[in-house]
């Protein structure tokens, strides 16, 4: 079974702080998601990482930073952080980017900035 | 892009009852998905169903790719069922695109 940890379920903040959430998948998978959830927005993609050190923006990276170093590991880092990025934080990885391929998903990071 | 949607927006069930949920899509697609995301926020793939019909317990999923519409039929609800429902496609720009998702309460 394809397995996707977050680094941590819940996490507290203060404006302005530098934040890493982490992400690792153990099933050896191209591609990588950061995705945030909010109440009547549904998912909205971040960024996602196709390979090692590649990445490409989605529908909302303002704010949001990315690293890949590793195949494994697909960090989202807040540079300064700020109240209206408070949300639920979702990684996913796939296989593939079409057709039979889905995404698995981590458990998520619920978010608050004060 | 490809627009997603999904309907009803929430659904509130007795334990036992049936129900289906409905997902269109603007554009002709051959990949569409089934996910329910549990009341802790886990996401899981329930169905790969391009089109045609595919059962898995309870649960089953119906796509017309021809008329752009996908179902996600739910029988014998059960209180795990609760949660949010979402129905994907990948779109030409390698994302996958979510509908708004169905919030199912099932009540004991």
């Amino acid at each position: 079974d394809v397995k996707v940890t977050q680094s941590s379920r819940y996490l507290v903040k203060r404006t302005g702080e530098k934040v890493f959430l982490e992400c690792v998948q153990d099933m050896d998978h191209e591609n990588m998601f950061w995705y945030r959830q909010d109440p009547g927005l549904g998912l909205r993609l971040i960024y996602f990482s196709y390979d090692v050190k590649m990445k490409e923006k989605g529908d909302i990276p303002e704010g949001y930073s990315v690293s890949r170093e590793k195949k494994e590991r697909f960090s989202l880092i807040l540079e300064s952080a700020s109240t209206n990025q408070t949300s639920m934080y979702l990684c996913a990885s796939s296989l593939g980017l079409g057709g039979t391929d889905t995404q698995y998903f981590g458990p998520g990071t619920r978010l608050t900035v004060l | 892009g490809i627009q997603v949607e999904q309907s009803p927006p929430d659904l509130i069930l007795q334990e036992g009852a049936n129900s289906t949920l409905r997902c269109n899509f603007s554009d002709s697609v051959n990949n569409l998905q089934w996910f329910h995301q549990n009341p802790w926020g886990q996401l899981i793939n329930l169905f790969y169903i391009p089109s045609g019909t595919k059962q898995n317990g309870r649960l089953s999923a119906t796509t017309v790719a021809t008329e752009r519409y996908s179902l996600l039929y739910i029988s014998s609800s059960q209180t795990t069922d609760s949660g949010v429902y979402f129905c994907a496609v990948w779109d030409s720009s390698y994302k996958l695109i979510f509908g708004s998702g169905t919030r199912l309460l099932v009540r004991p």
